[in-house]
């Protein structure tokens, strides 16, 4: 069974500081996707990484991912209020011929001024 | 505008009753799917449909039912056979699986419905 692992579930930063969210899976993907979700909203998409190696960066976070250690990173610098919010990662696997996202738990951050 | 809707946005449905949430979207999308997500938990897969008339179940078909008449509408049912129902519903659309002209499976959500049982 497919296990996606978010690490830490529920993190608290100060402002300014720098942090990284960890995202392990269990089985073989190469296409991996971060969502950011608010309280009581919608999940909205921040990154598709698609191959082992990919980076994107959009303004203070940036993701990466490594297929073979099968762990996508969220990194964090000089955080502000408003990215405080829930972020999701998601594995893009094959099961019984059909492509699905298995989600991972997600990790609520609260950022302090 | 391009995009997934979804209604109504709050529900309330009382005990043996069936209800209909509603998602259409204008992305011209193949796939679209149907997840749960209970408070402070993350997302779990009802039913997914790949093709117009063809859908299939997720991990948490239990108790609901969908249809795929139209490319742009996926329907989801809650049956009173749903014994815990109350959750939030988010509907949401992707180009198709991978390999579809070198697309990815990048699923894009509707703002959500929220249905409790009273």
């Amino acid at each position: 069974e497919l296990k996606v692992e978010q690490n830490p579930l529920f993190l608290s930063m100060q402002e300014g500081k720098n942090y990284t969210i960890y995202c392990n899976y269990s089985t073989t993907s190469d296409r991996l996707y971060w969502y950011r979700q608010d309280p009581g909203k919608s999940l909205e998409s921040l990154f598709v990484l698609l191959s082992n190696g990919a980076v994107k960066q959009e303004g203070r976070l940036m993701a990466s991912l490594d297929t073979k250690a099968r762990l996508s990173t969220l990194h964090i610098t000089a955080a502000v209020h408003d990215l405080s919010a829930t972020y999701f990662c998601a594995v893009d696997i094959e099961i019984q011929g059909a492509q699905k996202l298995v989600f991972g738990q997600g990790t609520r951050l609260t950022i302090n001024p | 505008d391009g995009g997934i809707t979804q209604s109504p946005k709050y529900l309330f449905r009382k005990e043996g009753q069936n209800v209909t949430l509603s998602c259409e979207q204008n992305l011209n999308h193949d796939a679209m799917y149907w997840y749960r997500q209970d408070p402070g938990q993350g997302l779990r897969l009802i039913y997914y449909s790949q093709i117009v008339n063809d859908f299939q179940k997720g991990d948490i078909a239990e108790g609901y039912s969908v249809s795929r008449e139209k490319k742009e509408s996926f329907p989801l049912t809650v049956t009173s056979a749903q014994k815990n129902p109350t959750a939030f519903y988010l509907c949401a659309s992707s180009i198709g699986p991978p390999g579809t002209s070198g697309t990815d499976n990048e699923q894009f959500f509707g703002p959500g419905t929220r249905l409790t049982v009273l």
